[in-house]
C-alpha cells in the first residue's frame, strides 16, 4: 500500500514570501499525485494532480508542484503567498495499477502573517 | 446539486447510540467515497462505492460501521454503539467512473460527528 509523509506539520511565512510544502510517498512503479487544499469548516478542494507527462504541474491559486521520481516527491510551492492561501494542504496518491483509491498525508498548516 | 452534500454538517451523540451520515453526491458520478478526519490528522479512507455496490471497505474500522447506497446516488453511513473514539470529521467524495483520478474527487464539506 502506498503511504504520503508530509514532513512539516505547520509552515509560518510572511506575506508576499514564497513556500515550499514538502510531501514524499512511498515508491512504486507509477503514481498519481494530488494536492489538495482545506479550508476551515470547508471540504477538500483540489489544487493540482500529477497524472503522467511533464513533471511540473500548475494549479489552481498560482500553485505549482513538481514530480521527482527518483526523489519519490511532489513538492508544492507558490512564489508569492496571501493571507488567503492560509489553509491545510493534503498531498495524496494513488496507484493507477491498483484500486485508485488515494491515500492521504497528515496535512500541513500554512499560516501567513501579515 | 452543484456540489457533494453532507449532511448533518454537525452530530452530537451519546456513546452507545446509531447514527447515519447521509452523502448526496454530484449527479451523474457513480464513484463514491466515504473518509475519517481525525483532529491533526489526513483523511483516512472507509469506503468506496462504484454505483451500488461497495466495491471496497477495506478501511472501515469494525463491524460496527456500514454503509450502503441502494439507488446508486445517495448513500448513507452508518455506526452502530458510537464510541468517543469515533468522534471525527465524515468526508464524503464523488467522481466519475472508476478511480477518478483524471478528475480528482469532489469533496463534501463533511459531518463533525462528536460522541460524548
Amino acid at each position: 500500500a502506498q503511504s504520503v509523509t508530509q514532513l512539516d506539520s505547520q509552515v509560518p511565512v510572511f506575506e508576499e514570501a514564497p513556500v515550499e510544502l514538502r510531501c514524499n510517498y512511498s515508491s512504486s512503479v507509477s503514481v498519481y499525485l494530488f494536492w489538495y487544499v482545506q479550508y476551515p469548516n470547508q471540504g477538500l478542494q483540489l489544487l493540482l494532480k500529477y497524472l503522467s507527462g511533464s513533471t511540473l504541474v500548475k494549479g489552481i491559486n498560482g500553485f505549482e508542484a513538481e514530480f521527482n521520481k527518483s526523489q519519490t516527491s511532489f513538492h508544492l510551492r507558490k512564489p508569492s503567498v496571501h493571507i488567503s492561501d492560509t489553509a491545510e494542504y493534503f498531498c495524496a496518491v494513488s496507484d493507477p495499477g491498483g484500486s485508485y483509491i488515494p491515500t492521504f498525508g497528515r496535512g500541513t498548516s500554512l499560516i501567513v502573517h501579515p | 446539486g452543484a456540489g457533494v452534500s453532507q449532511t448533518p454538517s454537525n452530530k452530537v451523540t451519546e456513546k452507545g447510540k446509531y447514527v447515519e451520515l447521509r452523502c448526496d453526491p454530484i449527479s451523474g458520478h457513480t464513484a463514491l467515497y466515504w473518509y475519517r478526519q481525525s483532529l491533526g490528522q489526513g483523511p483516512e479512507f472507509l469506503i468506496y462505492f462504484q454505483g451500488t455496490g461497495a466495491a471496497d471497505d477495506s478501511g472501515l474500522p469494525n463491524d460496527r460501521f456500514f454503509a450502503v447506497r441502494p439507488e446508486g446516488s445517495v448513500s448513507t453511513l452508518k455506526i452502530q454503539r458510537t464510541e468517543r473514539g469515533d468522534s471525527a470529521v465524515y468526508l464524503c467524495a464523488s467522481s466519475f467512473g472508476t478511480g477518478g483520478a483524471a478528475e480528482g474527487y469532489t469533496f463534501g464539506s463533511g459531518t463533525r460527528l462528536t460522541v460524548v
